[in-house]
Protein backbone atom coordinates (compact mmCIF):
# COMPACT_ATOMS: atom_id res chain seq x y z
CA UNK A 1 0.00 0.00 0.00
CA UNK A 2 1.07 3.01 -0.83
CA UNK A 3 -0.89 4.83 1.74
CA UNK A 4 -1.46 8.81 1.09
CA UNK A 5 0.76 10.23 -1.88
CA UNK A 6 0.22 13.93 -2.79
CA UNK A 7 1.62 15.95 -6.29
CA UNK A 8 3.38 17.79 -6.74
CA UNK A 9 6.10 17.78 -4.04
CA UNK A 10 7.07 21.41 -4.59
CA UNK A 11 6.33 23.63 -6.68
CA UNK A 12 6.65 27.74 -7.19
CA UNK A 13 4.00 30.12 -8.65
CA UNK A 14 3.85 33.71 -9.49
CA UNK A 15 0.94 35.49 -7.95
CA UNK A 16 -2.44 35.44 -9.92
CA UNK A 17 -1.47 31.78 -11.25
CA UNK A 18 -3.36 28.85 -10.59
CA UNK A 19 -2.84 25.32 -9.37
CA UNK A 20 -4.21 22.11 -8.15
CA UNK A 21 -2.82 19.73 -5.72
CA UNK A 22 -3.52 16.64 -5.37
CA UNK A 23 -3.77 13.94 -2.83
CA UNK A 24 -4.68 9.74 -3.69
CA UNK A 25 -5.17 7.26 -0.63
CA UNK A 26 -5.38 3.64 -1.41
CA UNK A 27 -6.63 2.65 2.50
CA UNK A 28 -10.66 2.90 1.06
CA UNK A 29 -10.64 5.82 3.87
CA UNK A 30 -13.91 7.66 4.24
CA UNK A 31 -12.26 10.89 5.70
CA UNK A 32 -9.74 13.47 3.79
CA UNK A 33 -8.71 16.35 4.66
CA UNK A 34 -6.71 19.29 3.57
CA UNK A 35 -4.21 21.35 6.28
CA UNK A 36 -1.36 24.07 5.96
CA UNK A 37 1.79 24.26 8.01
CA UNK A 38 3.15 27.75 8.77
CA UNK A 39 6.38 28.33 11.21
CA UNK A 40 5.40 28.50 14.19
CA UNK A 41 1.11 28.03 13.75
CA UNK A 42 1.06 24.37 13.85
CA UNK A 43 -1.28 22.88 10.91
CA UNK A 44 -4.90 24.32 10.36
CA UNK A 45 -7.27 22.80 8.75
CA UNK A 46 -8.48 24.23 4.88
CA UNK A 47 -11.21 22.45 3.94
CA UNK A 48 -12.24 18.49 5.02
CA UNK A 49 -14.00 15.48 3.26
CA UNK A 50 -16.71 13.26 5.14
CA UNK A 51 -17.50 11.02 1.40
CA UNK A 52 -17.46 11.07 -2.22
CA UNK A 53 -18.98 14.16 -3.54
CA UNK A 54 -18.89 15.97 -0.10
CA UNK A 55 -16.84 18.40 0.72
CA UNK A 56 -16.74 21.30 3.55
CA UNK A 57 -14.42 24.11 5.22
CA UNK A 58 -12.21 24.47 7.69
CA UNK A 59 -10.40 27.00 9.68
CA UNK A 60 -8.98 28.70 6.80
CA UNK A 61 -10.94 28.44 3.26
CA UNK A 62 -10.40 31.41 1.97
CA UNK A 63 -8.59 31.42 -1.34
CA UNK A 64 -9.04 27.60 -1.81
CA UNK A 65 -11.87 25.24 -3.72
CA UNK A 66 -12.17 21.63 -3.18
CA UNK A 67 -13.58 18.61 -5.00
CA UNK A 68 -13.94 14.51 -3.79
CA UNK A 69 -15.66 13.31 -6.94
CA UNK A 70 -14.03 9.91 -6.30
CA UNK A 71 -13.19 8.23 -2.78
CA UNK A 72 -9.50 8.21 -2.83
CA UNK A 73 -9.20 11.33 -4.24
CA UNK A 74 -8.61 14.74 -3.05
CA UNK A 75 -8.10 18.07 -4.59
CA UNK A 76 -7.21 20.96 -3.43
CA UNK A 77 -7.86 24.06 -5.73
CA UNK A 78 -5.97 27.69 -5.88
CA UNK A 79 -7.64 29.71 -8.37
CA UNK A 80 -5.89 32.95 -8.05
CA UNK A 81 -2.49 32.45 -5.99
CA UNK A 82 -1.24 34.91 -3.08
CA UNK A 83 2.43 35.47 -1.31
CA UNK A 84 0.19 34.52 2.06
CA UNK A 85 -0.25 30.93 0.14
CA UNK A 86 3.27 30.29 0.42
CA UNK A 87 2.98 27.36 2.61
CA UNK A 88 3.62 23.22 2.80
CA UNK A 89 0.66 21.68 2.20
CA UNK A 90 -0.38 18.31 4.20
CA UNK A 91 -3.34 15.99 3.19
CA UNK A 92 -4.91 13.71 5.86
CA UNK A 93 -7.28 10.57 5.62
CA UNK A 94 -9.18 8.67 8.55
CA UNK A 95 -11.43 5.28 7.88
CA UNK A 96 -14.01 7.78 10.12
CA UNK A 97 -17.06 6.35 11.98
CA UNK A 98 -15.58 6.90 14.87
CA UNK A 99 -11.93 5.86 13.87
CA UNK A 100 -9.65 8.98 13.88
CA UNK A 101 -6.72 8.57 13.41
CA UNK A 102 -5.07 10.75 10.81
CA UNK A 103 -2.58 9.45 8.26
CA UNK A 104 -0.70 12.02 6.48
CA UNK A 105 0.73 12.50 2.81
CA UNK A 106 4.29 13.57 2.15
CA UNK A 107 2.92 17.58 1.74
CA UNK A 108 3.28 19.74 -0.93
CA UNK A 109 5.71 22.91 -0.67
CA UNK A 110 4.53 25.77 -2.85
CA UNK A 111 6.03 29.03 -2.83
CA UNK A 112 4.28 32.10 -4.25
CA UNK A 113 6.17 34.74 -5.32
CA UNK B 1 -14.16 26.69 18.27
CA UNK B 2 -12.05 24.64 19.56
CA UNK B 3 -8.60 26.70 20.87
CA UNK B 4 -5.53 23.95 21.42
CA UNK B 5 -2.39 25.45 23.60
CA UNK B 6 1.02 23.87 23.47
CA UNK B 7 4.06 24.60 26.14
CA UNK B 8 7.02 24.98 25.66
CA UNK B 9 7.72 26.47 22.08
CA UNK B 10 11.40 24.83 22.09
CA UNK B 11 12.37 22.22 24.85
CA UNK B 12 16.06 21.34 25.10
CA UNK B 13 17.35 18.01 27.13
CA UNK B 14 20.47 16.20 27.49
CA UNK B 15 20.28 12.54 26.54
CA UNK B 16 18.83 10.29 29.02
CA UNK B 17 16.41 13.08 30.39
CA UNK B 18 12.92 13.14 30.63
CA UNK B 19 11.19 15.40 28.78
CA UNK B 20 7.23 16.83 28.90
CA UNK B 21 5.28 19.40 26.94
CA UNK B 22 2.15 20.02 27.76
CA UNK B 23 -1.11 21.26 26.10
CA UNK B 24 -4.68 22.82 27.01
CA UNK B 25 -7.98 22.49 25.55
CA UNK B 26 -11.14 24.94 25.42
CA UNK B 27 -14.17 22.72 24.59
CA UNK B 28 -14.83 20.09 27.34
CA UNK B 29 -16.40 18.40 24.40
CA UNK B 30 -13.42 16.99 23.04
CA UNK B 31 -12.48 13.47 23.62
CA UNK B 32 -9.89 12.39 21.20
CA UNK B 33 -6.42 13.68 21.85
CA UNK B 34 -3.56 12.69 19.80
CA UNK B 35 0.40 13.74 19.48
CA UNK B 36 2.20 13.37 16.41
CA UNK B 37 5.89 13.39 15.62
CA UNK B 38 7.69 15.75 12.70
CA UNK B 39 11.23 14.84 11.71
CA UNK B 40 11.99 17.90 9.61
CA UNK B 41 11.07 17.77 6.02
CA UNK B 42 8.84 15.02 6.50
CA UNK B 43 5.10 14.04 7.33
CA UNK B 44 3.55 14.09 10.83
CA UNK B 45 3.30 10.52 11.99
CA UNK B 46 1.05 9.70 15.19
CA UNK B 47 3.02 8.45 18.09
CA UNK B 48 0.25 7.80 20.97
CA UNK B 49 -3.32 8.64 21.42
CA UNK B 50 -5.81 8.87 24.18
CA UNK B 51 -9.16 9.20 24.73
CA UNK B 52 -11.40 10.80 27.74
CA UNK B 53 -12.46 7.67 29.12
CA UNK B 54 -8.78 7.09 30.02
CA UNK B 55 -6.65 9.38 32.22
CA UNK B 56 -3.11 7.94 31.33
CA UNK B 57 -1.48 5.45 28.58
CA UNK B 58 2.14 4.31 28.01
CA UNK B 59 3.66 2.75 24.71
CA UNK B 60 7.23 1.82 26.00
CA UNK B 61 9.13 5.57 26.53
CA UNK B 62 6.12 7.50 25.53
CA UNK B 63 2.87 8.62 27.92
CA UNK B 64 0.28 10.53 27.76
CA UNK B 65 -1.87 11.92 30.30
CA UNK B 66 -5.40 14.03 30.25
CA UNK B 67 -6.68 15.71 32.91
CA UNK B 68 -10.26 16.44 31.91
CA UNK B 69 -11.55 18.53 34.64
CA UNK B 70 -8.39 21.15 33.91
CA UNK B 71 -8.53 20.50 30.37
CA UNK B 72 -4.73 19.97 29.97
CA UNK B 73 -3.01 16.84 28.64
CA UNK B 74 0.78 16.11 28.62
CA UNK B 75 3.01 13.79 26.57
CA UNK B 76 6.07 12.73 28.34
CA UNK B 77 9.34 10.93 26.81
CA UNK B 78 11.35 8.87 29.44
CA UNK B 79 15.03 8.70 28.31
CA UNK B 80 15.56 10.57 25.59
CA UNK B 81 17.55 9.65 22.58
CA UNK B 82 18.83 11.93 19.83
CA UNK B 83 16.71 10.31 17.29
CA UNK B 84 13.75 11.71 19.53
CA UNK B 85 14.53 15.25 18.66
CA UNK B 86 11.82 16.37 16.39
CA UNK B 87 8.44 19.07 16.23
CA UNK B 88 6.22 17.18 19.11
CA UNK B 89 2.81 18.53 18.18
CA UNK B 90 -0.68 17.98 19.73
CA UNK B 91 -4.05 18.13 19.15
CA UNK B 92 -8.02 17.81 19.84
CA UNK B 93 -10.94 16.29 18.28
CA UNK B 94 -14.57 16.03 19.39
CA UNK B 95 -17.34 13.08 18.39
CA UNK B 96 -19.27 15.75 16.44
CA UNK B 97 -16.32 16.83 14.27
CA UNK B 98 -16.06 13.79 11.76
CA UNK B 99 -12.56 13.38 13.47
CA UNK B 100 -11.27 16.91 12.18
CA UNK B 101 -7.94 17.88 14.53
CA UNK B 102 -7.69 21.37 15.73
CA UNK B 103 -3.46 21.41 16.52
CA UNK B 104 -1.59 23.06 19.10
CA UNK B 105 1.62 25.43 18.03
CA UNK B 106 4.39 22.70 18.25
CA UNK B 107 7.20 21.99 20.39
CA UNK B 108 10.70 21.54 18.72
CA UNK B 109 12.50 19.42 20.98
CA UNK B 110 16.40 19.14 20.79
CA UNK B 111 18.00 15.80 22.42
CA UNK B 112 21.83 16.75 22.95
CA UNK B 113 23.79 13.65 23.12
Amino acid sequence: NAGVTQTPKFRVLKTGQSMTLLCAQDMNHEYMYWYRQDPGMGLRLIHYSVGEGTTAKGEVPDGYNVSRLKKQNFLLGLESAAPSQTSVYFCASSYGQGYYEQFFGPGTRLTVL
Amino acid sequence: GENVEQHPSTLSVQEGDSAVIKCTYSDSASNYFPWYKQELGKRPQLIIDIRSNVGEKKDQRIAVTLNKTAKHFSLHITETQPEDSAVYFCAASKPTSYGKLTFGQGTILTVHP
